[in-house]
Formats: structure tokens, C-alpha cells, sequence
């Protein structure tokens, strides 16, 4: 199965901090990977899907790039509301795979 | 409002047998790629099955040989049947439908998880 691994596993920032998040793919996903964001006792909620389009309803400081094996999650700027877990996920192969998580708590 | 509803957690000793239930609002089960997540306490997500509209089901290789993954047209629920059950099976099991993306650049299509339900919790002790 693919193998997805995020970094850093957690971080500490600041609100208004700029805040990357990257997740690298074990082999080539294409385009085929999503960001969620999680809250404790909350269930996942869809950022990006395709590697870099906002979901409708996503404030517009986060943003997704990257292709192949190598993507990244960013946050311009922190708002108090962005303190979670994020998430990367592949729908490349049959068998889907998350990375497993970026903490990131308030500095 | 599109919604999904998981239902049937509970506390259960190791080798036993469980069904989760899963029921959806607003769309239609059998037209949708649908799955299941876990989530360990403390841990990350973990991807655990999928269905496909088409009926083609996959598994997560911890879970494969002994979970089962179907749903009822009729009620428009999805459903995770688990058998031989593990301690490292606990956890809460969310339910979420995945949509069509569209990759322009290779023409191809591809599935990700937009609606996720709350969640149920399965304990095994």
C-alpha cells in the first residue's frame, strides 16, 4: 500500500503565523491527494481535495500545492479557529491511506 | 441538508461480532462511493473500507478477511459487518461519501471524502 508521512508531527505558532504543513507519498499519487482538518471529539473536515482546490466554504488562507510524490498544506495567515490536526490522504490506489497528522497547537 | 448517521457502537468482548450501520440523507447510497474510517483513541485517522458504486468493495489489510463492507439500497444505508473481533479494533468508526474530482491535466477522475458522519464508537474489552 502507499504510504503517506507528514512533517512535522506538531507545531507550535502564533495567530497571524504563515504555517506549512507538507506530506510526502511513498510512490507517485498524481494530483489524487486531500487535506482535512480535525478537531478533538469532532469529525474530519475537508480543506483541499486534488491536491490544491479550496472546498466551498474553506476560508481562503489555506491553500494546497504539489503533484507526484510531494504536497503541501498551507495556512497564511493563523487564526485562533485553525488550532487542530491536520491531515493527508491518497485516492490514488484501491487501498486509501492518511498521513498521520500534524498537531498544531497555539505558541 | 446531506447527512450521515452512524449507529450501532458498543462495548464488546475480543472475537465477538458487531454490524455498523450507516444512514444517509439526501443522496443516494448506491449512486456514491462510500467508506469507513477509524480513528483509535489518541490516534490518527485510518482508512478501513470503501464501497463503489459499481459494488467493487476494498479493505484496509488490518481489517481484511474480517470486516465486511455493504449497504441496503432500500434504505439507503450503508453498513460495516466485524467480525473476529480485536482489542485494536477499538475505536470510533465514522462513515463519509466520497465525490468525483476531475483531473483536467490526465483527463482521469478521482474520489475524495466530503460528507463525514459523527461517528460511532466501537469498544473491545
Amino acid at each position: 500500500d502507499i504510504q503517506m508521512t507528514q512533517s512535522p508531527s506538531s507545531l507550535s505558532a502564533s495567530v497571524g503565523d504563515r504555517v506549512t504543513i507538507t506530506c510526502r507519498a511513498s510512490q507517485s499519487i498524481s494530483s489524487y491527494l486531500h487535506w482535512y482538518q480535525q478537531k478533538p471529539g469532532k469529525a474530519p473536515r475537508l480543506l483541499i481535495y486534488g491536491a490544491s482546490t479550496l472546498q466551498s466554504g474553506v476560508p481562503s488562507r489555506f491553500s494546497g500545492s504539489g503533484s507526484g510524490t510531494d504536497f503541501a498544506l498551507i495556512i497564511s495567515s493563523l487564526q485562533p479557529e485553525d488550532f487542530a490536526t491536520y491531515y493527508c490522504q491518497q485516492s490514488y490506489s484501491t487501498q486509501w491511506t492518511f498521513g498521520q497528522g500534524t498537531k498544531v497547537e497555539i505558541k | 441538508e446531506v447527512h450521515l448517521v452512524e449507529t450501532g457502537g458498543v462495548l464488546i468482548q475480543p472475537g465477538g461480532s458487531l454490524r455498523l450501520s450507516c444512514a444517509a440523507s439526501d443522496f443516494t447510497v448506491s449512486s456514491s462511493y462510500m467508506n469507513w474510517v477509524r480513528q483509535a483513541p489518541g490516534k490518527g485517522l485510518e482508512w478501513v473500507s470503501i464501497i463503489y458504486s459499481g459494488g467493487d468493495t476494498y479493505y484496509a489489510d488490518s481489517v481484511k478477511g474480517r470486516f465486511t463492507i455493504s449497504r441496503d439500497n432500500s434504505k439507503n444505508t450503508l453498513y460495516l459487518q466485524m467480525n473476529s473481533l480485536r482489542a485494536e479494533d477499538t475505536a470510533v468508526y465514522f462513515c463519509a461519501r466520497a465525490t468525483k474530482g476531475y483531473y483536467y491535466v490526465s483527463g482521469s477522475f478521482y474520489y475524495y471524502m466530503d460528507v463525514w458522519g459523527k461517528g460511532t464508537t466501537v469498544t473491545v474489552s
